[in-house]
């Protein structure tokens, strides 16, 4: 069975410093996509990235940047010059895709808390 | 930007009541989906639709939910009777295709008394 761990439950930190949140995950596809979404008070689930098991690179979005390591099963999310608008709480999913399905497996979320 | 519309945002029912729940996808996306998440954990995907079939429902408790998606547009999720461990944010998701990016409406936080 697919899993996603995400073991910061809670991270706080001080506006302008950088924070990355981990996620590692487990499959047995060889085809998958990694997906991190961030989930506001309001309660919606924001879309910010997918990443295809065959795509290494790493991205860069602005302050936001993926680190997509196959070798350690990870996928991890650094956020640069944080602000206290970037809290929230951010989940890492993973796609499973057999059968004709898209069903998203996510980890139990980091809450992130970005202070003054 | 076309959002995923939910409605109600809140609801608050007594236990072994009915409640529904409306979902209206991104227009022309053809796989909707809809999960539950209990607080302090992540989202469990319940039902899956394409179009107006069902690919993915073996999450879903059957003896007391059902979900519907008549025309392969929007979509109906109801609980019948409602238990007290129901009480959970009910989210709605489309994306264009299988396999594509999934898109997430505003929830409805369903408390059950």
């Amino acid at each position: 069975a697919q899993k996603v761990t995400q073991a910061q439950t809670e991270i706080s930190v001080v506006e302008k410093e950088d924070v990355t949140l981990d996620c590692v995950y487990e499959t047995r596809d060889t085809t998958y996509y990694l997906f991190w979404y961030k989930q506001p008070p309001s309660g919606e689930l924001v879309f910010l990235i997918r990443r295809n098991s065959f795509d290494e690179q790493n991205e860069i979005s602005g302050r936001y940047s993926w680190n997509f390591q196959k070798s350690t099963s990870s996928f991890n999310f650094t956020i640069t010059a944080s602000q206290v608008v970037d809290s929230a709480v951010y989940f890492c999913a993973l796609s499973e895709l057999a059968g004709g399905g898209n069903k998203l497996t996510f980890g139990t979320g980091t809450q992130l808390k970005v202070e003054l | 930007e076309a959002e995923v519309a939910q409605s109600p945002r809140y609801k608050i029912t007594e236990k072994s009541q009915a409640v529904a729940f409306w979902c209206d996808p991104i227009s022309g996306h053809a796989t909707l989906y809809w999960y539950r998440q209990i607080l302090g954990q992540g989202p469990e995907l319940l039902v899956q639709f394409q179009d107006e079939s069902v690919v993915d429902d073996s999450q879903l408790p059957k003896d007391r939910f059902s979900a519907e998606r008549l025309k392969g547009v929007d979509s109906t999720l109801k609980i019948q009777p409602a238990e007290l461990g129901d009480s959970a944010m009910y989210l709605c998701a489309s994306s264009l295709w299988a396999r594509e990016t999934q898109y997430f409406g505003p929830g409805t936080r369903l408390l059950v008394l």
